[in-house]
């Protein structure tokens, strides 16, 4: 039961470079997120999804692409790298929308990308 | 959006001290999670709490949704306690799905 993974776990790339970022539940949670992590800022959402085919933008999304063709991925891509996207990205996933308990959040092990 | 303001940002404790947690919200919420990020760097859920009082272990929350603030207490702390706590809520007024982080409160628990 891996439940929620992310790779790569540590990523080095140049300014300008294409980076994807990959995320895979294995519990069938109907929402999906991304957030990134910086001093200072604590966690700021990028892009979440409610299910397959329907993505929103969060508080910080220039930048970023998301695409969610199957339940189970949900990958963030970085189109054109800048240092500013250096930063720590964790997704998560929800069964969400029920106003229960079943909203609770699982976050993945995060991935800690460095653009040089 | 909704505003979240978190309290206070770093707390040193000895082992086996109480202590509590703030976590302000600007407006009404559909949602709200207390996490706790180890020294490592993993999130785990504590609490998901939109209202009411519930207690798990030596940790509990209470929520008062109509004040607008919520309290994470700890109890009888260890040195595995250590790290980061965060409250996230997601407000009425937005998406479902929306949430927003409050900025942490540091926790260090000395031997």
């Amino acid at each position: 039961d891996a439940g929620i993974t992310q790779s790569p776990r540590y990523k080095i790339t140049e300014t300008g470079r294409q980076v994807t970022l990959m995320c895979h539940q294995t519990w069938s949670h109907s929402y999906m997120f991304w957030y990134r992590q910086d001093l200072g800022h604590g966690l700021r959402l990028i892009y979440y999804s409610a299910a397959a085919d329907i993505t929103d933008k969060g508080e910080v999304p220039d930048g970023y692409v998301v695409s969610r063709s199957k339940t189970e991925n949900f990958p963030l891509t970085l189109e054109s790298a800048t240092r500013s996207q250096t930063s720590v990205y964790f997704c998560a996933s929800s069964v969400g929308g029920t106003r229960t308990a079943r909203d609770t959040q699982y976050f993945g092990p995060g991935t800690r990308l460095t653009v040089l | 959006g909704i505003q979240v303001e978190q309290s206070p940002p770093d707390l040193i404790l000895q082992e086996g001290a109480n202590s509590t947690l703030r976590c302000n919200f600007s407006d009404s919420v559909n949602n709200l999670q207390w996490f706790h990020q180890n020294p490592w760097g993993q999130l785990i859920n504590l609490f998901y709490i939109p209202s009411g009082t519930k207690q798990n272990g030596r940790l509990s929350a209470t929520t008062v949704a109509t004040e607008r603030y919520s309290l994470l207490y700890i109890s009888s702390s260890q040195t595995t306690d250590s790290g980061v706590y965060f409250c996230a809520v997601e407000g009425t007024t937005d998406s479902w799905g929306k949430f927003q982080f409050g900025a942490g409160t540091q926790v260090v628990v000395t031997p």
